[in-house]
């Protein structure tokens, strides 16, 4: 029972490079979410997904976009990474029926 | 503005005493709490929540407590274990795309 899955689990950028964060779930739920953790702080949410081809922006989606094509994927790019994105990022996706939220086991990501 | 505040950063107690967990919220349009528990290099696991409609719920050990009046609740572990040393969020979501909003987290230290 995968749940959600997120690769990579680490990786170092230099600055003004750019990657993908890939997130998927096998529990065929609707919503989906980005979060970021910075050290010492609760999680703040980057963008979030309704369903598949719809998006929004949550409270920091400066610097990031995401595209939803499946209900299984929710991909988050980062275009021209800088060190201020330089933390923890995780997958989250909803079931509506608890009104819980499942996590990633998260991407730490370093911008040098 | 921190809509959900945890003022404690740190907290340890002693294996078998009481451990409570403190969390307040500023917008009373806020109806649903959650507490999430994480360790060290995973994601956030769902532990227990509340809905604005009860003031108490509880699940085994674990117990949370809303306050609506003084827009606090609080999560009760009574046995705490060594186990139950972890960082804990409390967060709180309303009905727009089920996001939510999570405090900055308390780290629970429980000493044998």
């Amino acid at each position: 029972n995968a749940g959600v899955t997120q690769t990579p689990k680490f990786r170092i950028l230099k600055i003004g490079q750019s990657m993908t964060l890939q997130c998927t779930q096998d529990m065929n739920h609707n919503y989906m979410y980005w979060y970021r953790q910075d050290p010492g702080m609760g999680l703040k949410l980057i963008y979030y997904s309704v369903g598949a081809g719809i998006t929004d922006k949550g409270e920091v989606p400066n610097g990031y976009n995401v595209s939803r094509s499946t209900t299984e994927d929710f991909p988050l790019r980062l275009e021209l990474a800088a060190p201020s994105q330089t933390s923890v990022y995780f997958c989250a996706s909803l079931d509506r029926a608890q009104e819980t939220q499942y996590f990633g086991p998260g991407t730490r990501l370093l911008v040098l | 503005d921190q809509q959900v505040k945890q003022n404690s950063p740190s907290l340890s107690v002693q294996e078998g005493r009481i451990s409570i967990l403190n969390c307040d919220y500023t917008n009373s349009m806020f109806d649903y709490f959650l507490w999430y528990k994480k360790y060290p290099a995973e994601g956030p696991t769902f532990l227990i929540s509340i809905s604005s409609i009860k003031d108490k719920n509880e699940d085994g050990r674990f117990t949370v407590f809303l306050n609506k009046s003084a827009k606090h609740l609080s999560l009760h572990i009574v046995p705490s274990q060594p186990g139950d040393s972890a960082v804990y969020f409390c967060a709180s979501h309303y009905n727009q795309g089920g996001k939510l909003i999570f405090g900055q987290g308390t780290e629970l230290s429980v000493k044998p």
